[in-house]
């Protein structure tokens, strides 16, 4: 079975510094992985994704997610954090199938 | 719409009573997929139709969960005789999985706001 952990639930961190947000995951067979993100009083959203091909994965707003099948490892991060990244951050899983393992999350709170 | 639309987006229920969600999800979405979300925690897999198929239902905690979705449209996730335990955010998600070939686990799943549940 596979099993998504999201190693901080939470993390602070000031304007313009940069973040890492990890996340490992667990499973015998290839997977896709996502990050979602959820802004306070809206649905999650994708954020990014792996499929195949290039390990390093980027979004339109600055993050990027490095696939490392050694590690089982999917961190996300940003080198320069703005306070509307303020938001909870979900890792995902999934090997093809319906289902889709989430992660615990972690909330990113960007103190000014 | 624009987007997908749950209704209500709060909902005060006494254990014991019945509940029903509803789910609008993105005109053509051939995938729908319901989730529950405990507080503190990510969203945890209840179901998943494909159109008005019900093709995987494993992740229903109880048979007082009953999900349906006639026209390959609207679906309703029904919560019989409500617990306690059943308080979380409902969350449903859909997806174009079935157009071009893609599976359900590469493609982009758009998610509503969740529906609310607390029972008291």
């Amino acid at each position: 079975a596979q099993s998504v952990t999201q190693l901080d639930s939470q993390v602070p961190v000031f304007e313009e510094a940069p973040v890492e947000l990890r996340c490992n995951y667990s499973s015998s067979v290839s997977v896709y992985l996502f990050w979602y993100v959820q802004y306070p009083n809206q649905g999650l959203q994708l954020l990014l994704k792996y499929l195949s091909g290039s390990t390093l994965v980027e979004s339109i707003n600055g993050f990027e997610a490095e696939f490392n099948k050694s590690q089982t490892s999917f961190h996300l991060r940003k080198p320069s954090v703005h306070i509307s990244d303020t938001a909870e951050y979900f890792c995902a899983v999934n090997t093809g199938g319906f289902k889709t393992i989430f992660g615990a999350g972690t909330r990113l709170f960007v103190k000014a | 719409g624009a987007g997908v639309s749950q209704s209500p987006r709060y909902k005060v229920a006494k254990r014991g009573q019945d509940v029903a969600l509803r789910c609008d999800p993105i005109s053509g979405h051939v995938s729908l997929f319901w989730y529950q979300q405990a507080l503190g925690q990510g969203p945890e897999f209840l179901t998943y139709f494909q159109n008005e198929a019900q093709l995987d239902k494993s992740g229903l905690p109880s048979d007082r969960f009953f999900a349906e979705r006639p026209e390959g449209s609207v679906s309703t996730l029904k919560i019989q005789r409500t617990q306690q335990e059943d308080s979380a955010v409902y969350l449903c998600a859909s997806s174009s999985f079935g157009v071009g070939g893609q599976g359900p686990g590469d493609t982009e799943a758009f998610f509503g706001q969740g529906t609310r549940l607390t029972v008291v």
